[in-house]
């Protein structure tokens, strides 16, 4: 089956760094992403990574490891705003259909204190 | 980014009636666009997959005669829930690819909060 491990919750203080680790075990894979979610809103995307490596935008940077089906988050220079839900999906493929779909994380639920 | 569009973002309805929900895409198009449900505290699960000019893809337990969805054009999927019943109350979101694009990230549109009462 498609399966992705995440914490439930990390909390932390403003200006501090957070990594939010995903583990994954997908059939088809291709790629993993994280997504913000604020609560009543939809998905906001925050990163891709289809390497293994390291891909930095901004203050979010995320982390893959094919070999150890194994991929990070990492949120530095915490605000306040930044307290919401993040999810890691992996993107699969299967027979005829194109990429896209997405197998999601239980989701991490980030709080960040002042 | 490439945008996608949901519409309506909120729908109350009673129980038995039907709704549906449009996604778009705005600048880009897709012959694939992907439905989501996200029930309150709980990760997004994908429900189907739609395809355009051809039959949808459902995901496993995914009934679907009672989620009916159509992709007629390159920038409009649709999905209607039939029969809705209280159960059926929850998240509902679309997302797209840009699959001319180099990018290969899913964008999602703003989602449609349904309510059966």
């Amino acid at each position: 089956g498609q399966s992705l491990e995440q914490p439930s919750e990390v909390t932390a203080v403003e200006g501090a760094i957070v990594q939010i680790n995903c583990t994954y075990q997908t059939s088809g894979f291709y790629g993993l992403s994280w997504y913000q979610q604020h609560d009543g809103g939809a998905p906001t995307f925050l990163s891709y990574n289809a390497l293994d490596g390291l891909e930095e935008t901004g203050r979010f940077s995320s982390f893959l490891s094919r070999s150890d089906s194994y991929g990070y988050l990492l949120l530095q220079e915490l605000q306040m705003k930044d307290s919401a839900s993040y999810f890691c999906a992996a993107g699969r493929r299967g027979g005829g259909t194109s990429y896209g779909k997405l197998t999601f994380g239980q989701g991490t639920i980030l709080t960040v204190h002042p | 980014g490439a945008v996608v569009s949901q519409h309506p973002s909120w729908v109350i309805c009673k129980s038995g009636t039907s709704v549906k929900i449009e996604c778009r895409s705005l600048d880009f198009q897709a012959t694939t666009m992907f439905w989501y449900r996200q029930f309150p505290k709980q990760s997004l699960m994908l429900m189907a997959t739609s395809n355009e000019g051809s039959k949808a893809t459902y995901e496993q337990g995914v009934e679907k005669d009672k989620f009916l969805i159509n992709h007629a054009s390159l920038t409009l999927s649709t999905l209607t829930v039939t029969s809705a019943h209280p159960e059926d109350s929850s998240f509902y979101i679309c997302s797209a690819r840009d699959e001319q694009g180099m990018n290969t990230e899913a964008f999602f549109g703003q989602g449609t909060r349904l309510t059966v009462v």
